[in-house]
């Protein structure tokens, strides 16, 4: 079955930091990949939607500076938490869309904590 | 391995039909959630459950969670074509040491009018 990988699974950075976390689809080609943020015992609020070759498209109240989008390739999309502060610390995943699948495919999640 | 069995993967129903779909685990539940995806338009969050027997509803969907928190459905009444998409369960876990979300694999619904 279609992978999608997703790395660090957990990272822990210092405040005024940035952080890369990335989105592969290993075996398919992803035009269109998500990426979501939890908040503890909350459910996954959707950030952004990434799309190859373009800009991504920000959810309303989703600050676009502050977490930057790139998804330069049909296979890889990367999130960067600019300049994170604590309140950044949360359980960030991302999903991918294939076409002609009847699932959806999401990466393992990465866990942020900013100190 | 999958940490929650959704069932069925698939599923068509005829306009009108009431479905059921099926999310099951073998550890206890303490955060579950719905969601529906459409291709191309991302998760779109419908319920969440934590509580033993707990039941909720949204316009003609309707999710429960059974009194020992391992087994969770989602019914729709009256299918409109509107509901077709893949739905799929999610929950809170443990894993590694630190808590994460899983998901069951989906259900995919066409709804034929």
């Amino acid at each position: 079955g279609a992978v999608v990988s997703q790395h660090p699974s957990r990272v822990i950075c210092k405040s005024g930091t940035s952080v890369k976390i990335e989105c592969r689809s290993l075996d398919f080609q992803a035009t269109t990949m998500f990426w979501y943020r939890q908040f503890p015992k909350k459910s996954l609020m959707l950030m952004a939607t990434s799309n190859e070759g373009s800009k991504a498209t920000y959810e309303q109240g989703v600050e676009k500076d502050k977490f930057l989008i790139n998804h330069a390739s049909l296979t890889l999309s990367t999130l960067t938490v600019t300049s994170a502060h604590p309140e950044d610390s949360s359980f960030y995943i991302c999903s991918a869309d294939r076409q002609g699948a009847t699932e959806a495919f999401f990466g393992q999640g990465t866990r942020l904590t900013v100190v | 391995s999958q940490e929650l069995e959704q069932s069925p993967q698939s599923l068509i129903v005829q306009e009108g039909k009431n479905l059921t779909i099926n999310c099951t685990s073998s550890k206890t539940l303490y955060g579950l959630y719905w969601y529906k995806q459409k291709y191309g338009e991302g998760l779109i969050f419908l319920m969440m459950l934590q509580k033993g027997g707990e039941e909720k509803s949204h316009e003609k969907i309707t999710a429960k969670l059974d009194e020992k928190k391992q087994q969770s459905s989602l019914h729709i009444t009256a299918s409109q074509p509107s509901h077709a998409g893949i739905y799929l369960c999610g929950a809170d876990i443990v894993a590694g040491g630190y808590q994460k979300v899983t998901f069951g694999i989906g259900t995919k619904l066409q709804v034929i009018p």
